[in-house]
């Protein structure tokens, strides 16, 4: 069981939008910056947002990060065919002393 | 352009040792924490272990604890994973990464087997 949880899967069809969710505690979400990646099969995973919100250069701005409490929210809008992968949540964690991931969604565009 | 390589990987057996290697260029390896980051086949991600820019300061995964040490050689712009003890569980293939994943390397895949 991973310590911060997301939803094992998420759909939604071109144009539409979509939001995963990603749920900790006091000690990781509730306390630190929330990072997003993004992984196609067989690649190595990319950094979609971090520090809740911040985009890195060249991640559209289809792609935003949001948080409420102990939880954060990666949004997509305008889905492509192109954004169907796997993402993943991550946290520092005081109580562990360490990163933490969420166990990944993975998004079909249908 | 920032480039990660890591090397090393390969077929071992359950208690064997591998040690990886993360070549950095593109970047000043010394202004930067380093992370490792596995995945298993099939699985999501795990954070194994990073270190802060001099090798003061490492943190680990409590599962690995012990049998993994994170290091680094700035002047040779590396980063190192010994991993000792290895059982069938560590099978993954292990990315090294800039901060928390700003930049990735291709991975290097691990596989603890008789």
């Amino acid at each position: 069981q991973s310590v911060l949880t997301q939803p094992p899967s998420a759909s939604g069809t071109p144009g539409q939008g979509v939001t995963i969710s990603c749920s900790g505690s006091s000690s990781n979400i509730g306390s630190h910056d929330v990072y997003w990646y993004q992984q196609f099969p067989g690649t190595a995973p990319k950094l979609l947002i971090y520090k809740n919100n911040q985009r890195p250069s060249g991640v559209p701005d289809r792609f935003s990060g949001s948080k409420s409490g102990t939880s954060d929210f990666l949004a997509i809008s305008g889905l492509r065919s192109e954004d169907e992968a796997d993402y993943y949540c991550a946290a520092w964690d005081d109580s562990l002393s360490g990163w933490v991931f969420g166990g990944g969604t993975k998004l079909t565009v249908l | 352009e920032v480039q990660l390589v890591e090397s090393g990987g390969g077929l071992v057996q359950p208690g064997g040792s591998l040690r990886l290697s993360c070549a950095a260029s593109g970047f000043t390896l010394s202004g930067y924490w380093m992370t490792w980051v596995r995945q298993a086949p099939g699985k999501g991600l795990e954070w194994v272990a990073n270190i802060n820019q001099d090798g003061s300061r490492k943190h680990y995964v409590d599962s690995l604890k012990g049998r993994f040490t994170i290091s680094r050689d700035n002047a040779k712009n590396s980063l190192y994973l010994q991993m000792n003890s290895l059982r069938a569980e560590d099978t993954a293939v292990y990315y090294c990464s800039r901060d928390m994943g700003e930049s990735w390397g291709q991975g290097t895949l691990v596989t603890v087997s008789s």
